[in-house]
């Protein structure tokens, strides 16, 4: 699976929209991009997935550019509880294993 | 509708004792995954089953690990003879099949080894 990139940490406003960038250069043609986060002693939730559309649900968009090399998931209005560690993963479909980075330490400020 | 269910929440064990950590996944699904979570560090992979198989356990430990999902009842993660390294807290996921429908996560054990 190709290898993900994300800043190590981000604060957002509340009330404001989070974007929240992800590098994947060597994304293959067949790769999905999914993201997750986990809240504290939570296990990870999952948000939102897509292959090369815009996709978007009652919880974010995903944003992902035309050549497919990067993504940004968008909370629309970000919450206190928004805060988590975010994770950006690019997986074949067909292969079952999710390979989780460091993530994106996202905090939203009052 | 429950999502996947993992039990115990907590662990104590002292070492040389085995461990049974439990999973049942969401209503529907017959695809189950084990993630392991040190302190401090992301999640790593452990073994996916489906319904009385094992389909890759690359992750798994050589020793002492096992996994299996039966017919009937939760897949259990078995960890024989702990050790203090094996203190973490593991994940179980599930979902309905392959391809790309995303996998749904319990909120895990936390395993302690005294």
């Amino acid at each position: 699976d190709a290898k993900t990139t994300q800043p190590p940490s981000m604060d957002c406003a509340e009330g404001r929209a989070a974007n929240l960038p992800c590098n994947h250069s060597t994304i293959s043609g067949n790769e999905y991009v999914y993201w997750y986060r986990q809240i504290h002693s939570q296990g990870p939730q999952y948000i939102i997935h897509g292959l090369k559309n815009n996709e978007t649900n009652e919880m974010a968009s995903l944003i992902i550019t035309e050549d497919r090399k990067s993504s940004t998931l968008i909370l629309p209005h970000a919450t206190l509880r928004d805060t988590a560690v975010y994770y950006c993963i690019v997986r074949v479909a067909g292969n079952n294993r999710l390979a989780f980075g460091k993530g994106n330490q996202v905090v939203v400020i009052p | 509708n429950a999502g996947v269910m993992q039990n115990p929440r907590h662990l104590v064990r002292r070492r040389g004792q085995e461990a049974r950590l439990r999973c049942s996944p969401m209503k529907g699904h017959s695809h189950v995954y084990w993630y392991r979570q040190l302190p401090e560090e992301g999640l790593k992979f452990m073994v996916y089953l489906q319904k009385e198989n094992i389909i890759d356990e690359s992750g798994m430990p050589k020793e002492r690990f096992s996994a299996e999902f039966p017919k009937e009842g939760p897949s259990i993660l078995r960890i024989q003879q702990v050790v203090r390294g094996d203190s973490a807290a593991y994940f179980c996921a599930s979902s309905p099949g392959e391809g790309n429908q995303p996998q749904h996560f319990g909120d895990g054990t936390r395993l302690s080894i005294l």
